[in-house]
């Protein structure tokens, strides 16, 4: 297992809500990606956070934004629920552009 | 643009038989490449990496790929499958661009090991 820890684990939202999806990354690493893996598909990358600055951006709307903590520590916040959102959120954590290792992820369903 | 494809949506083999799961790249500049397994209902588990060096490169769980410049592929490769095997697998590459590392995931391969 990694060191990587992903809260909530499961999450049912209605469209037009606001969620929170947390990541705790593991010991020693300074970044943070987050990914969406829809049904059936890779993971996509939403964003990456180093040094508590967003980095590097994938094809994602601004409703999708983030923070990185002094402890590196991050969340991830989706504003204006629809329903294509409903997926698998993953965190991975690296030092710098080392591996990247992963959370179990957050199942969000939005309704 | 980087990209990965993996060919086969699923692939089925019999336990204690040799497994490929491919995988085929497209990249300018020197490829830096991964393999990632998931099984159900879980995060994604890093397997092993090529960046530079020998083209056989040895993973986790007996796992190993094999790196080939004028195929442009990158196929995961285990001796003896076990039924413990049996999840889904992603090839990824590295892309880097304006300070940030992403990786662009292929669409995954379905493997199942058939006791």
């Amino acid at each position: 297992e990694t060191g990587v820890t992903q809260s909530p684990t499961h999450l049912i939202k209605t469209r037009g809500q606001q969620v929170t999806l947390r990541c705790s990354s593991q010991s020693g690493h300074n970044t943070v990606s987050w990914y969406q893996q829809a049904l059936g598909q890779g993971p996509q990358f939403i964003f990456q956070y180093y040094r508590e600055e967003e980095n590097g951006r994938g094809n994602f709307p601004p409703r999708f934004s983030g923070l990185q903590f002094p402890n590196y520590s991050s969340e991830l916040n989706v504003n204006a629920l629809e329903l294509d959102d409903s997926a698998l959120y993953l965190c991975a954590s690296s030092y710098v552009g080392n591996i990247q290792y992963f959370g179990a992820g957050t199942r969000l369903s939005v309704l | 643009a980087q990209s990965v494809a993996q060919p086969e949506d699923q692939v089925n083999v019999a336990e204690g038989n040799p497994l490929t799961v491919k995988c085929t790249y497209s990249v300018s500049g020197n490829p830096y490449l991964f393999w990632y397994v998931q099984y159900p209902n879980r995060g994604l588990q890093f397997l092993l990496k090529y960046i530079t060096g020998d083209n056989l490169v040895k993973g986790s769980y007996g796992f190993e790929a094999e790196f080939n410049k004028s195929q442009t592929s990158f196929h995961l490769k285990k001796p003896s499958a076990l039924v413990s095997d049996s999840a889904l697998y992603f090839c990824a590459v590295l892309v880097t661009g304006a300070g940030s590392y992403q990786l662009t995931f292929g669409k995954g391969t379905k493997l199942s090991v058939i006791p």
